[in-house]
């Protein structure tokens, strides 16, 4: 069975920073990019960032683009992202998501449950 | 960027109804569209992917249709079980979602 499961999210101030994990099962980590989505309360989905499977392409959303870093480990079959000076309009539920390759495009397909980043003083 | 509407909001539905959401994009993404449901506090499930083919498992009511800007999900014969909120997604250039249509029992 195909699942990831996230872990790291907290309550932490402004300007401070946080560590997310995900760690993944039932498929071949090391052959799918990875993204992360997030979703603010009572809000819909946004897409954060995505890092190819070897981990050399990556790409972020202008909103945390200079502040997250994602990036993996193979071997641990997990994902990471790396937030830094966090703002209020960060919190949200992180999603970690599979890229799937879908007609010749990449979507998503399988979706973490999520970890919960509240950032409030 | 590329920029997805959704209507209606909301949607009050009744078991067995035909239902039709809309999703607009802001530019032209050819068929590269994706219809996601999601029930309250569970992640999203992918249901349609290029426009209008079924992701494996899901159910033949639902159907999808479109291209260039204009894009619909339908569901033919509402069960108990698609109460919850659909989001369209582009993926022509990065990805975008919707803000979602909520759909609950009228």
């Amino acid at each position: 069975q195909m699942q990831m499961v996230e872990s790291g999210g907290g309550v932490v101030q402004p300007g401070r920073s946080l560590r997310l994990s995900c760690t993944a099962s039932g498929f071949t980590f090391e052959n799918y990019g990875m993204h992360w989505v997030r979703q603010a309360p009572g809000k819909g989905l946004e897409w954060v960032a995505v890092v190819g499977f070897d981990g050399s392409s990556i790409h972020y959303a202008d909103s945390v683009k200079g502040r997250f870093t994602i990036s993996r480990d193979n071997s641990k079959k997990t994902l990471y992202v790396q937030m830094n000076s966090l703002r209020v309009e960060d919190t949200a539920v992180y999603h970690c998501v599979r890229d799937a390759y879908r007609g010749g495009r990449n979507t998503m397909d399988v979706w973490g449950q999520g970890t919960t980043v509240i950032v409030s003083s | 960027d590329i920029q997805m509407t959704q209507s209606p909001s909301t949607l009050s539905a009744s078991v067995g109804d035909r239902v039709t959401i809309t999703c607009r994009a802001s530019q032209s993404i050819s068929t590269w569209l994706a219809w996601y449901q999601q029930k309250p506090g569970k992640a999203p499930k992918l249901l349609i992917y290029q426009a209008s083919t079924l992701e494996g498992g899901v159910p033949s009511r639902f159907s999808g249709s479109g291209s260039g800007t204009d894009f619909t999900l339908t569901i033919s014969g509402l069960q108990p079980d698609d109460f919850a909120t659909y989001y369209c997604q582009q993926y022509n250039a990065y990805w975008t979602f919707g803000q979602g249509t909520k759909v609950e029992i009228k």
